[in-house]
Formats: structure tokens, C-alpha cells, sequence
């Protein structure tokens, strides 16, 4: 069945330094990926996406290149700040795959400090 | 817009006793989610709506967990008796029809902590 896999954390930064969270995925169809980010104590947010090889998906900083070859979509920021500290789940949607269904990653916690 | 609206925003309960968790979605989704987020297992898709109409409850327990959408505009998820395995943070969902451009991304409420003690 479909899966993600993301770097296991949790990650500590400092402040301006660069992110880079590692995604690989398997799917049966041709799917959309997401990343989505959890502040604490809220619900998740859709922070980026991409729905075709090569695109790249970007938001707040934040970017994700579809590679289809390496089935990845590994999410990066140049300069991290305290603010970014969450934790980030990359998804796939495999509607090709016959679901509409989200998969997710088991998260990866962010923490920058100042 | 609202946003997703999920109450109770925190419940505490006894084992044994009914739960009901609500959900409202933004207005014109027809797609409705329910999650589970625990430590142990990260986060779990329990059963979804299309069009009021369950599409996949194969994460969800049959013997005490039960999901209704009575309307477009309203869900609930029922346990019923709760155990304290059931504590947990609950999460509802809701997506555009498909056709329209925001169609797969899901928006999330700000879910329902529940501690069953």
C-alpha cells in the first residue's frame, strides 16, 4: 500500500540556520504531496503542495520539489526562525490509486532556538 | 470563513461513559475526515464522508466507535463505552468537491482533547 517515510526527529536549530527535512514516499498511482505543520496545541495546516513531477510547492519560506525519480519531496528553508518551531508531516493523496484518503508521515518536531 | 468547527475543544470522562465529538466543515466540502493523534501512533485516519455517505471506516473500532453525518453540514463521532486507550487528541477534516481547484487539501479543526480516566 501507499506509505511515507520522513526523517525521524526531533530536529534543534538555531535561529537563520538551514532546515532540511527528508520525505520519500511509495504509491501505487501518481499522487499529490503534501507538507502540513502543527503549531502546539492546534490542528494541522497545509503549509505547501505540489501535484506533478517538478513542481514545487512553496509557502512562508518553505519549499518542496516533486521528484518523481527519487520519490521524494523533501521539505527546505534557508533561515529558520524560532516561529517555524512545530512539528511537519509530509502526505501523499493517491486519488489514482483509487482513495482520496490522506497518508501521512509519523511527523518530524522542529525546534529552533534563538 | 469559520474554518472547521469541532466541540467539545476538551473533555474529560469516566471509563465507560458516552462520548460524542462534533464536527461542522467549511461550508460546501463535501468530504469530512475523522483523525486520531496519539504519541504512540501518530495520526490515524478513523473513517470518512463523501457526500454524507461513509467511503472507508476501516480504521475505525466497530464495537465501540460510531460516525454519523446525518447532514452536509454536521458530523459526529460516538464512543461509546470509552476506555482510557481512547485518550487521545480527535481531529475532523473536510475537502473541496472534486472539480474545484483546492480539491485533495485537506483543512483541519482544531480538534477535541479527550482524557478518559
Amino acid at each position: 500500500g501507499d506509505s511515507v517515510t520522513q526523517m525521524e526527529g526531533p530536529v534543534t536549530l538555531s535561529e537563520e540556520a538551514f532546515l532540511t527535512i527528508n520525505c520519500t514516499y511509495t504509491a501505487t498511482g501518481y499522487p499529490s504531496l503534501f507538507w502540513y505543520v502543527q503549531y502546539p496545541g492546534e490542528g494541522l495546516q497545509l503549509l505547501l503542495k505540489a501535484t506533478k513531477a517538478d513542481d514545487k510547492g512553496s509557502n512562508k519560506g518553505f519549499e518542496a520539489t516533486y521528484r518523481k525519480e527519487t520519490t521524494s519531496f523533501h521539505l527546505e528553508k534557508g533561515s529558520v526562525q524560532v516561529s517555524d518551531s512545530a512539528v511537519y508531516f509530509c502526505a501523499l493523496s493517491d486519488r489514482e490509486g483509487g482513495s482520496e484518503k490522506l497518508v501521512f508521515g509519523k511527523g518530524t518536531k522542529l525546534t529552533v532556538n534563538p | 470563513d469559520a474554518g472547521v468547527i469541532q466541540s467539545p475543544r476538551h473533555e474529560v470522562t469516566e471509563m465507560g461513559q458516552e462520548v460524542t465529538l462534533r464536527c461542522k466543515p467549511i461550508s460546501g466540502h463535501d468530504y469530512l475526515f475523522w483523525y486520531r493523534q496519539t504519541m504512540m501512533q501518530g495520526l490515524e485516519l478513523l473513517v470518512y464522508f463523501n457526500n454524507k455517505a461513509v467511503m472507508d471506516d476501516s480504521g475505525m473500532p466497530k464495537d465501540r466507535f460510531s460516525a454519523k453525518m446525518p447532514n452536509a453540514s454536521f458530523s459526529t463521532l460516538k464512543i461509546q463505552p470509552s476506555e482510557p486507550r481512547d485518550s487521545a487528541v480527535y481531529f475532523c477534516a473536510s475537502s473541496s468537491p472534486e472539480g474545484v481547484p483546492q480539491f485533495g487539501t485537506q483543512y483541519f479543526g482544531p480538534g477535541t482533547r479527550l482524557l478518559v480516566l
